[in-house]
């Protein structure tokens, strides 16, 4: 069955450091990719999103993601991360197996010390 | 824009009783999406619509969750009855097409008892 793996679920990380959040998917077909950032007390929102083209993906706050095909792999990177980037990050990966459905991986909540 | 709104935000109830949560999402989004969020988990779809038609609902206990979306807008998800381990947050989103990024609602906390 397809599925997303997420590492490091839990991180603690010093206010200007570097983040890199690891997510790979278990689909050997076209994928669109996505991650998903949920804030203390927020919704859940959009923070990047791969179709294709340029592999390398920005989104909002600093962030950026790079699709490696061939490791069927979609890391999320930030090179100096903020206090207020303490929340918790989702992949999901958007499949097409005769049904479209995207599934989401379990989740990496980095905490970031002031 | 409006986002997805969804209804009520929390809710508490005992084993075997019945509840409903209500969902309505962005105008002109045809896609609609129930997801069950357990803690310390990732989302998981429940049930996907594309307008007022289900697309999936391979994951939804159908013994005892249903979920319509009449007219292709609002859309309401049912437990009956409910058992302990539904205790989640359920989550609404939508899309305009099932392959674009989701919207999310502000979800329901549902715990049983």
């Amino acid at each position: 069955a397809q599925s997303v793996s997420q590492h490091n679920h839990h991180v603690i990380l010093s206010e200007a450091a570097s983040l890199e959040l690891g997510c790979n998917y278990s689909y050997g077909g076209t994928v669109n990719l996505f991650w998903y950032v949920q804030y203390p007390g927020q919704h859940l929102q959009l923070l990047l999103k791969y179709f294709s083209g340029d592999p390398l993906v920005k989104g909002i706050k600093g962030f950026e993601a790079e699709f490696i095909k061939s490791k069927f792999s979609f890391n999320l990177r930030k090179p100096s991360v903020q206090w207020s980037d303490t929340a918790e990050y989702f992949c999901a990966v958007y499949i097409n197996t005769g049904g479209f459905k995207t599934i989401f991986g379990a989740g990496t909540r980095p905490f970031v010390k002031a | 824009e409006a986002g997805v709104a969804q209804s009520p935000r929390y809710k508490i109830i005992e084993k075997r009783q019945s509840v409903a949560f209500w969902c309505n999402p962005i105008s002109g989004h045809a896609t609609l999406y129930w997801y069950q969020q357990i803690l310390g988990q990732g989302p998981k779809l429940l049930i996907q619509f594309q307008n007022n038609g289900v697309v999936d609902d391979s994951q939804l206990p159908k013994d005892r969750f249903s979920a319509e979306r009449l007219k292709g807008v609002d859309s309401t998800l049912k437990i009956q009855p409910a058992k302990l381990e539904d205790s989640a947050v359920y989550l609404c989103a939508s899309s305009y097409r099932s392959y674009n990024e989701q919207f999310f609602g502000p979800g329901t906390r549902l715990t049983v008892l």
